[in-house]
Parts: C-alpha cells; sequence; structure tokens
C-alpha cells in the first residue's frame, strides 16, 4: 500500500524551513528519500532504515519513528536547488521493491 | 559512484512497432534492476523487478507480453515496449539496488536518467 506524504506541495521562500511527512500503514524496514526534479530521474539523498534513527545531509536531514511508521524530511535554510518533488520510498521486511508515497512538490522562491 | 544510465533518452516511435530500452549499472554491478513508469505529476510506479540470470516479477496489472525484460548480466537489463500504442506513452525509468551496508539488507536504489516514449 502506498504510503502517505504530506504536505503535497508547499512554496517556501529562500531561507525559510520545511518539513515533509511520509508515513505508512504497514511496519516500515526502511525509508528512502529522493529528489525529483522536472524531466529528470530521482535522486538519492538518504535512507534511514528500522530502529528509529536520524540521518544528515548538509541542510537536509531525517528522521525515522518505528512505533508511529512514520518518517520526516527536514530542510533547513532551503536554497532555490532544493526545489523539487520529493518522494519517500518504503521498503519491507523480506523485500527488495520499495512503494513510492505520490510525492511533496517544494518550490523555492527567492 | 553508484552510476546508472539509460539510453535512449528519447523515443518516438509508431504505433505497432516495438522499441527496446537498456539501463546499465556503469560502476557497480546491480543485484538487482527495477523498471518504473511514470505518468506527469505523478509517483512512481514500478512495472517489474528483474534480477540476473531470472524471470521478471510482474506487478499486479502489468503486461508480461507487452514489456518484455531481460537481465542479461549484473550491468545491463532491457525492457522492451512490443507493439507499443499511444496509450504506453510514458516516462520509464530504470533502477539498480547497490548492495548497501555491510550486513544490513538496505537496497538503496540508484536511478537511470529515463526515456520519455512517444507513441504516434
Amino acid at each position: 500500500q502506498q504510503p502517505v506524504q504530506s504536505p503535497q506541495a508547499v512554496i517556501l521562500r529562500e531561507g525559510e524551513d520545511a518539513v515533509i511527512n511520509c508515513s505508512s500503514s504497514k511496519a516500515l524496514y526502511s525509508v528512502h528519500w529522493y529528489r525529483q526534479k522536472h524531466g529528470e530521474a530521482p535522486v538519492f539523498l538518504m535512507i534511514l532504515l528500522k530502529g528509529g534513527e536520524q540521518k544528515g545531509h548538509e541542510k537536509i536531514s531525517a528522521s525515522f519513528n518505528e512505533k508511529k511508521q512514520q518518517s520526516s524530511l527536514y530542510l533547513t535554510a532551503s536554497q532555490l536547488s532544493y526545489s523539487g518533488t520529493y518522494f519517500c520510498g518504503t521498503g519491507y521486511q523480506g523485500a527488495q521493491k520499495l512503494v513510492f508515497g505520490q510525492g511533496t512538490r517544494l518550490t523555492i522562491n527567492p | 559512484g553508484a552510476v546508472v544510465s539509460q539510453h535512449p533518452s528519447r523515443v518516438i516511435c509508431k504505433s505497432g512497432t516495438s522499441v527496446k530500452i537498456e539501463c546499465r549499472s556503469l560502476d557497480f554491478q546491480a543485484t538487482t534492476m527495477f523498471w518504473y513508469r511514470q505518468f506527469p505529476k505523478q509517483s512512481l510506479m514500478l512495472m517489474a523487478t528483474s534480477n540476473e540470470g531470472s524471470k521478471a516479477t510482474y506487478e499486479q496489472g502489468v503486461e508480461k507480453d507487452k514489456f518484455l525484460i531481460n537481465h542479461a548480466s549484473l550491468t545491463l537489463s532491457t525492457l522492451t515496449v512490443t507493439s507499443a500504442h499511444p496509450e504506453d506513452s510514458s516516462f520509464y525509468i530504470c533502477s539498480a539496488t547497490y548492495p548497501g551496508l555491510a550486513g544490513r539488507h538496505t537496497y538503496e536504489q540508484y536511478f537511470g536518467p529515463g526515456t520519455r516514449l512517444t507513441v504516434t
């Protein structure tokens, strides 16, 4: 079943912060975050594993709450280059494939 | 590292013809490759999972006879759209799994640049 992302879209000014959430109805093993720009393939950002962890990548970090079966992606002091559609891909125990959320469209304005 | 190429990037074909799309992992051996289809402003829809040396596993609702997948080696998978029709027009993306963290089955996926197929 497809994970649910929220919000569906967000518009920010450069320098503002954003949080994107990803929730699953099934027990998660891993959560993968990707950013896709228009007409291009998704780019891998980071992966979080069961056990509840946080990770950071420059000014982009994420957390994984195993009990709530959800993950959040944090973008701080957003830059114009952060614009794009963010997808979470959820992985389940014993399965290689990912199920992707519907995406969150992020627009950063100067 | 973890570069995946896809060829061609764009293809226009006539209705009824077949089109082959190649997906290669350039700097690693991919245990598994995935094929996705994406419509404008929509999510990635998994079509099939491809393992080297074995038959592809298709998702429910995907016609295996229409979308032929061959995984010839640990670095190459191909998708052939047979007897293409206008409704097959879409953005097709492949991904390859990277072995991931030692001892943990993380299966990070790295995506190719995609192929935009237009059937006229």
